[in-house]
């Protein structure tokens, strides 16, 4: 079974520019997670898509945002950007995070970083 | 605020070592508990899942529960150079929002 996609690897992109990443996640899989990475702040979540809805949303301002297709391919996108917003940005899918038992299968991660 | 604690090392030990890494929650509903391994650069990896109190083992790997006490660790037995990352504790509280510990940085020196 194919693991989660996301795509691209690296971005260089300059403040103020706006970013969209890329996740495909395990076949099945209808739960897509986001999460930004880094070394000061750990892993910090930033939304999580079932079934095309926004189900749970982090503490991040209203330039983070996402959305989820049909066949569970979710995008995020960063708008306006920070230095700050520089970070590896990981997705992760589940059959179903709200199911106890669901853990969560990361891909390989999208390294920004903002000059 | 519901919290995942680690100590954050790092956390030497010897080539075939037990190496000891503990978690504790504050969320007392929480049901699942997961720990990840991350090498330098890559992304997070299941290791292992726990659901109820007790020991479950897997290889070398043991995952400890007691939801009494709130805490979770992970052992790793004949540590092995290979062993060397971080690995982040991960909770599904009650609100079904899964939240990650700051990880605990280990090195396993030959």
């Amino acid at each position: 079974k194919a693991g989660v996609t996301q795509t691209p690897r690296y971005l260089i992109k300059t403040r103020g520019q706006q970013v969209t990443l890329s996740c495909s996640p395990i076949s099945g899989h209808r739960s897509v997670s986001w999460y930004q990475q880094t070394p000061g702040q750990g892993l910090q979540f930033l939304f999580e898509y079932f079934s095309e809805t926004q189900r749970n949303k982090g503490n991040f301002p209203g330039r983070f945002s996402g959305r989820q297709f049909s066949n569970s391919r979710s995008e995020m996108n960063v708008s306006t950007l920070e230095l700050g917003d520089s970070a590896l940005y990981l997705c992760a899918s589940s059959p179903d995070r709200h199911v106890y038992n669901s853990p969560l299968h990361f891909g390989n991660g999208t390294r920004l970083t903002v000059t | 605020q519901k919290e995942v604690e680690q100590n954050s090392g790092p956390l030497s030990v010897p080539e075939g070592a037990i190496a000891s890494l503990n978690c504790t929650y504050s969320d007392r509903v929480s049901q699942s508990f997961f720990w990840y391994r991350q090498y330098s650069g890559k992304s997070p990896e299941l290791i292992m899942s726990i659901y109820s109190n007790g020991d479950k083992e897997d290889g070398r790997f043991t995952a400890q529960l007691n939801k009494a006490s709130q805490y979770v660790s992970l052992l790793i037995r004949d540590s092995q150079p290979s062993d060397s990352a971080t690995y982040l504790c991960a909770v599904n509280s009650g609100d079904n929002d899964m939240r990650f510990g700051a990880g605990t940085r280990l090195t396993v020196k030959p």
